[in-house]
């Protein structure tokens, strides 16, 4: 089975902190992709990567960066983090082929005070 | 006009009602479809994979893709209160460009014992 990971389930961070949540899959998928999820507007992709060190901005990029240095790990960055970040982050990944299925991780709920 | 559109609920029936789940899509391309169940503050799970028109049938899931009409539906039979979760169905065209998968907003689903 197809297992992503993320570094934390919950995490609570000060208005202004640099933050850092991290991703990792088992499957070799070259694909990887980091999405917020809020109610009533359902995932939303911010960044995602097709393979090591390649980026691509998604539909919200602004006050976002990602990382990839290893092809299994995805790495998404709150440079100064804004209690508007308050969200459900949710990393997936897929290989390259035909379907595009992504799997999830089992998601980080961020909360900026 | 949204690419995919899903009607988000809620939705609540009793305990072995059988529940139809529906998505609406614009884009004539999309050839493969997925539905993804997620229950509370957990990452989304793929739940069934469709390729083309036609029906699909996995215990007690039927997903069922009419090309024509650009309607795609997920039957639960015999519902269970573990059914209870958010209903996520998404969608692509196949070309590999890694982020053709378009997800709906998702509709949340209770099943009451």
């Amino acid at each position: 089975d197809v297992k992503v990971t993320q570094s934390s389930r919950y995490l609570v961070k000060r208005t202004g902190e640099k933050v850092f949540l991290e991703c990792v899959q088992d499957m070799d998928h070259e694909n990887m992709f980091w999405y917020r999820q809020d109610p009533g507007l359902g995932l939303r992709l911010i960044y995602f990567s097709y393979d090591v060190k390649m980026k691509e901005k998604g539909d919200i990029p602004e006050g976002y960066s990602v990382s990839r240095e290893k092809k299994e790990r995805f790495s998404l960055i709150l440079e100064s983090a804004s209690t508007n970040q308050t969200s459900m982050y949710l990393c997936a990944s897929s290989r390259v082929g035909t379907s595009d299925t992504q799997y999830f991780g089992p998601g980080t709920r961020l909360t900026v005070l | 006009q949204k690419e995919v559109e899903q009607d988000p609920g809620p939705l609540s029936v009793p305990e072995g009602a059988i529940v139809s789940l529906n998505c609406t899509y614009s884009n004539s391309a999309f050839q493969y479809f997925m539905w993804y169940r997620q229950y509370s503050r957990k990452g989304p799970e793929l739940l069934m994979y469709t390729y083309s028109s036609g029906n699909k049938e996995d215990g007690r899931f039927t997903a069922q893709v009419d090309k024509s009409s650009k309607y795609i539906s997920l039957f639960i039979r015999d519902s269970q209160p573990s059914d209870s979760a958010t209903y996520l169905c998404a969608m692509s065209a196949g070309n590999q460009a890694g982020t053709a998968l378009i997800f709906g907003k998702g509709t949340t689903l209770s099943v009451s014992s």
